[in-house]
């Protein structure tokens, strides 16, 4: 089984939609991430969190929230889809222990928003 | 300016050869440095990290890293067509990663 599960991995929606992406991780690790990748843009950090308690805006936060519902779960929401949003969305853990903090990718949601 | 800036490419390598990847950062604090590998609609893969100033090899990969400089590179020696793929550079300042918009090689049979 996958260490690192996402849910839907593809999904359609109309503009205004509320849509929930989730998350779940069976590695362990404390910290939680979530990047959208567009085409020619890289990968762009959305949230993070670093525990439970933990909840940190990354570089383009506008118009998401998230809910990290315990240390192996972590939802992205889109409280009204536009369709700027459309691209390809992924959830990444890493481990707070040891210092290095290399990340590890779930298989990401391809979103549509139409 | 980028946090991470790399050759967009692409780069094309013939079967054999040795593939060269390049990425610079602006943060002078980093101190974590990180090769992924992505294929076309997948999830990027990490195929090395290195910490310290110099070379770390692992099997036909080796990544570079000048701190002074504030450069890192990958290097894929015999290169496969199988290692036909975007190569993203992410760098670790503290608490977050930034990472570039990625080098896409092909390597020709």
């Amino acid at each position: 089984d996958a260490d690192v599960t996402q849910t839907p991995r593809n999904r359609i929606t109309k503009t205004g939609k509320r849509i929930m992406l989730e998350c779940s991780q069976t590695k362990g690790h404390d910290r939680m991430y979530w990047y959208r990748q567009d085409p020619g843009l890289g990968l762009q950090l959305i949230y993070y969190s670093f525990d439970v308690k933990d909840i940190n805006k990354g570089e383009i936060s506008d118009g998401y929230s998230v809910s990290r519902q315990a240390q192996a779960k972590f939802s992205l929401s889109l409280e009204s889809a536009i369709p700027n949003q459309t691209a390809l969305y992924f959830c990444a853990t890493s481990e707070s222990s040891g210092g290095y903090n290399e990340q590890f990718f779930g298989p990401g949601t391809r979103l549509t928003v139409l | 300016q980028k946090e991470v800036e790399q050759n967009s490419g692409p780069l094309s390598v013939p079967e054999g050869a040795i593939a060269s990847l390049n990425c610079t950062y602006s943060d002078r604090v980093s101190q974590s440095f990180f090769w992924y590998r992505q294929y076309s609609g997948k999830s990027p893969e990490l195929i090395m990290s290195i910490y310290s100033n110099g070379d770390k090899e692992d099997g036909r990969f080796t990544a570079q890293l000048n701190k002074a400089s504030q450069y890192v590179s990958l290097l894929i020696r015999d290169s496969q067509p199988s290692d036909s793929a975007t190569y993203l550079c992410a760098v670790d300042p503290g608490n977050q990663f930034y990472f570039g918009t990625g080098t896409s090689l092909t390597v020709i049979p």
